[in-house]
């Protein structure tokens, strides 16, 4: 099945700065992968997601990208402010074999504190 | 629309006690998901359905297990708790196909001692 690595654990920069997380698949044919932003004891929610036809997504602060033949993308945000402090989360999704689904691959996540 | 809700938000239980975790969602969304999430581990795939009477194992489905009757609800039933089943427990809906996004719960904290 599908490997998502995720690196780094953890990542401090200070406002105003730049942030970048990185992930790794291992199932070439992953072709949509999403980044989810969750708050200390609140629910992920999706910020932004790129699919495999695309290099590059971009949503004000945040941009993602994608190179398929390395089969790594990456979370770009920049300007950084103490709310982008969050654990956030990459995916990807395998296209369904069958009648819908929608299955994530989750990498275990990135700490960011944006500090003061 | 509510979205999706989850119950309850806390529980605590013995080992070897069973339970169910609720989960319903008003959107209509034909895929349905149940992830766990522990320290430094992400979130992992326990069961997904897509669509009433349709059910499958994500990747860490030992010692659950789910039914889909309609489409508003995916419960989830520990059949006999572990403490290894301690975790935070979130629901996920979205439409089907891929790459719509997933909604989530705002989660269940359990705890099995």
């Amino acid at each position: 099945g599908e490997n998502v690595e995720q690196h780094p654990s953890t990542l401090s920069v200070q406002e105003g700065d730049s942030a970048v997380i990185k992930c790794t698949y291992s199932d070439s044919a992953s072709n949509y992968f999403p980044w989810y932003k969750q708050e200390l004891g609140k629910r992920p929610q999706l910020i932004i997601d790129i699919r495999s036809n695309v290099g590059e997504k971009k949503d004000q602060r945040i941009a993602v990208t994608l190179n398929k033949t390395a089969k790594h993308f990456s979370l770009h945000i920049t300007e950084t402010q103490p709310e982008d402090s969050a654990v956030y989360f990459c995916a990807a999704s395998i296209p369904p074999f069958t009648g819908g689904g929608n299955k994530l691959t989750f990498g275990t996540g990135t700490q960011l504190k944006v500090e003061l | 629309n509510a979205g999706v809700t989850q119950t309850p938000k806390f529980q605590v239980l013995k080992t070897g006690q069973s339970m169910t975790l609720q989960c319903a969602q008003d959107m209509n969304h034909e895929y349905m998901s149940w992830y766990r999430q522990d320290p430094g581990m992400g979130l992992r795939l326990i069961h997904y359905s897509v669509g009433a009477g349709i059910t499958d194992q994500g990747e860490v489905p030992n010692g659950y297990n789910v039914s889909r009757s309609t489409t508003e609800d995916f419960p989830l039933r520990l059949l006999s708790a572990a403490p290894s089943q301690t975790s935070v427990y979130f629901c996920a809906s979205s439409y089907a196909g891929q790459g719509y996004e997933q909604y989530f719960g705002p989660g269940t904290r359990l705890t099995v001692t």
